[in-house]
């Protein structure tokens, strides 16, 4: 079975501008989550989504969204960039929901903001 | 408000020797606990997975114990070897797939 995939591998953007972010699960997975790993803070949950349905959400402002597809894969978008966007953001999938629910995580997407 | 911390932050060991990482969450009320690794700019490699119910989980040389009402678990790694070095990261889960992250115990093995 294939892994989870993210793309692209790296983005540079500049303050102000948008980006999308793109995850596909493994498949037969049904659950994507998002995540947001900076020196400073760690990593944190930015969003779930099941079944195109957004089920629980992090800390996180507006700016930061996503979406989920009929075929589980995951975008996630971020609007008007600010310096501190700069992160690696992670994507991961799951089957389900059981207690034994295991997730598996892509490579990341290396965002810098300049 | 659910906090996971990870003791220590940072170990260095000689090759072969024997090690535990640390893991505490301040809410016992889980769903189940994971242990990932993770190499410099990379994704999180799963390890294992324990249960709420389970009090250890082992693959190869990894052993991982959970204690709920303590609020613990260990990683145990026999015989450290140089391609152990990576930051190793535990992750609570309390509902639905919402996952909290120590900050992770970066372990370097010298040969």
């Amino acid at each position: 079975k294939a892994g989870v995939t993210q793309t692209p591998r790296y983005l540079i953007k500049t303050r102000g501008q948008q980006v999308t972010l793109s995850c596909s699960p493994i498949s037969g997975h049904r659950s994507v989550s998002w995540y947001q790993q900076t020196p400073g803070q760690g990593l944190q949950f930015l969003f779930e989504y099941f079944s195109e349905t957004q089920r629980n959400k992090g800390n996180f402002p507006g700016r930061f969204s996503g979406r989920q597809f009929s075929n589980s894969r995951s975008e996630m978008n971020v609007s008007t960039l600010e310096l501190g966007d700069s992160a690696l953001y992670l994507c991961a999938s799951s089957a389900g929901t059981g207690v034994d629910n295991e997730q598996f995580f892509g490579p990341g997407t290396r965002l810098t903001v300049l | 408000k659910q906090e996971v911390t990870q003791i220590p932050a940072a170990l260095s060991v000689p090759e072969g020797e024997n090690l535990v990482l640390n893991c505490s969450f301040t809410d016992s009320a889980i769903y189940n606990l994971q242990w990932f690794r993770q190499d410099p700019g990379k994704g999180l490699t799963s390890l294992l997975l324990i249960q709420s119910s389970q009090r250890e989980q082992t693959s190869g040389r990894l052993n991982a114990s959970l204690d709920k009402s303590s609020g613990r678990s260990t990683l145990y790694i026999a015989a450290s070897q140089p391609g152990d070095s990576a930051t190793y990261l535990c992750a609570v889960r309390y509902n639905f797939n919402k996952f909290y992250f120590g900050s992770g115990t970066k372990l370097n093995v010298k040969p």
